[in-house]
Parts: C-alpha cells; sequence; structure tokens
C-alpha cells in the first residue's frame, strides 16, 4: 500500500484557489488517486477519483503528472463551506480496505 | 436515495457497560464496512460484510467487539465490556461492489456514531 504525504493544515480565504498536494512516491501500477473529504461530525464523502493526467468534477479538479508520484487537488473558489478534512488515499488493501492518513485539515476564513 | 444512517449519533456510557451501533447500509449494497476513529489517532479499517458474511474481520482489536450482520441488511456493533480506550468515533460504510477499480466510487459514509466510555 502506497503511503502518502501532505500537508497537515492549510488557512484560505473565501473566493481563493486552494491547492493541495499529496506525495505518493510508491504508487503502484494499477493504484488510483483518490480523495476524500470530511465535514466536522460527519463521515468521509468521496470528491474526486483519477489514474493520470487530469479529471475535473463539479466539486473540484485532481492534476496527477506524468510519473504519478503526486497528485493536486484543486478546491476553486473556496467558500466557509468547504472547510474540511481533506484525504490523499493511493490504493486499496486487499481491494476494498480505504487507508487513511492524518489528512489536510483546510480552514477557510471570510 | 437514502445514505447510510447510523444510530444512536451520540453514546456515553460507562466502563464495562455494554453498548450496540447500528448501521443501515443502503438499499441493495452487500459490501458494508466498520471504520473507527479513537481520539487522535487516524480512521481505521475494523471489518468488511458481504451479505451476511464476514469477509475481513482483521481490524477489530479484541474480543470484546462482535459485529453482525444477520439476514444481510443492518448491521451491529456492539462493544462488551467497554473501555475507556473504546472512545472515538465508529463510522459504516457501504458499497455495491468492492473491487480495486470501482470500490473508491462506491463507498458512501454514515455521519458516525460518536462513542465516550467514562
Amino acid at each position: 500500500l502506497a503511503k502518502t504525504t501532505q500537508p497537515i493544515s492549510m488557512d484560505s480565504y473565501e473566493g481563493q484557489e486552494v491547492n493541495i498536494t499529496c506525495s505518493h512516491n510508491n504508487i503502484a501500477t494499477n493504484d488510483y488517486i483518490t480523495w476524500y473529504q470530511q465535514f466536522p461530525s460527519q463521515g468521509p464523502r468521496f470528491i474526486i477519483q483519477g489514474y493520470k493526467t487530469k479529471v475535473t468534477n463539479e466539486v473540484a479538479s485532481l492534476f496527477i503528472p506524468a510519473d504519478r508520484k503526486s497528485s493536486t487537488l484543486s478546491l476553486p473558489r473556496v467558500s466557509l463551506s468547504d472547510t474540511a478534512v481533506y484525504y490523499c488515499l493511493v490504493g486499496l488493501d486487499n481491494d476494498y480496505k480505504l487507508s487513511f492518513g492524518a489528512g489536510t485539515t483546510v480552514t477557510v476564513r471570510a | 436515495e437514502a445514505g447510510v444512517t447510523q444510530f444512536p449519533s451520540h453514546s456515553v456510557i460507562e466502563k464495562g457497560q455494554t453498548v450496540t451501533l447500528r448501521c443501515d447500509p443502503i438499499s441493495g449494497h452487500d459490501n458494508l464496512y466498520w471504520y473507527r476513529r479513537v481520539m487522535g489517532k487516524e480512521i481505521k479499517f475494523l471489518l468488511h460484510f458481504v451479505k451476511e458474511s464476514k469477509q475481513d474481520e482483521s481490524g477489530m482489536p479484541n474480543n470484546r467487539f462482535l459485529a453482525e450482520r444477520t439476514g444481510g441488511t443492518y448491521s451491529t456493533l456492539k462493544v462488551q465490556p467497554a473501555e475507556l480506550e473504546d472512545s472515538g468515533v465508529y463510522f459504516c460504510a457501504s458499497s455495491q461492489v468492492a473491487s480495486r477499480d470501482r470500490a473508491n466510487y462506491g463507498y458512501t459514509f454514515g455521519s458516525g456514531t460518536r462513542l465516550t466510555v467514562v
């Protein structure tokens, strides 16, 4: 299972773009990169997944360079409600276990 | 579609007592998972059901924890007797499939049960 490293915390202001980079040097060939978001008092929520290049949905964009040893989650024009913990997950243990690290606590201020 | 429902949302019990947590997965999801985060630690896998069968319970901390999923619908997680170190948030998740390619799309988590043992 690939180990991931991401910043512990990030501060931002409303309307700014937030970019969270996750390092995963030992990513395996068939591993996907997945990001979850967790609000206080709620369970984690899937937000985006990718394998290579760029993936975009209504919530975020995920940029993955050619070597796949890192990935960047981009949250455009954040609002106060985007304050949450963001987890970068790579691969699956035994094909179904999710391995959460410490995550990145993003705090958006007015 | 209704999400994953967990009950109760909070529970405060004394050390030595028994507590039962319940999880109702999304209808039709054969796969049900329990995770927990104890204070100051990361979210950790506890076990995985496929319908009513325990597929993997390697994350269960000890034999004071008993999970069941009778009939392959809702699941319960019983802690008996509870200890102080069991305090934390217990999450349940469900998915239609459990595979490397699609599992992450299918995981839906409940809001968790916050268990406090005093």
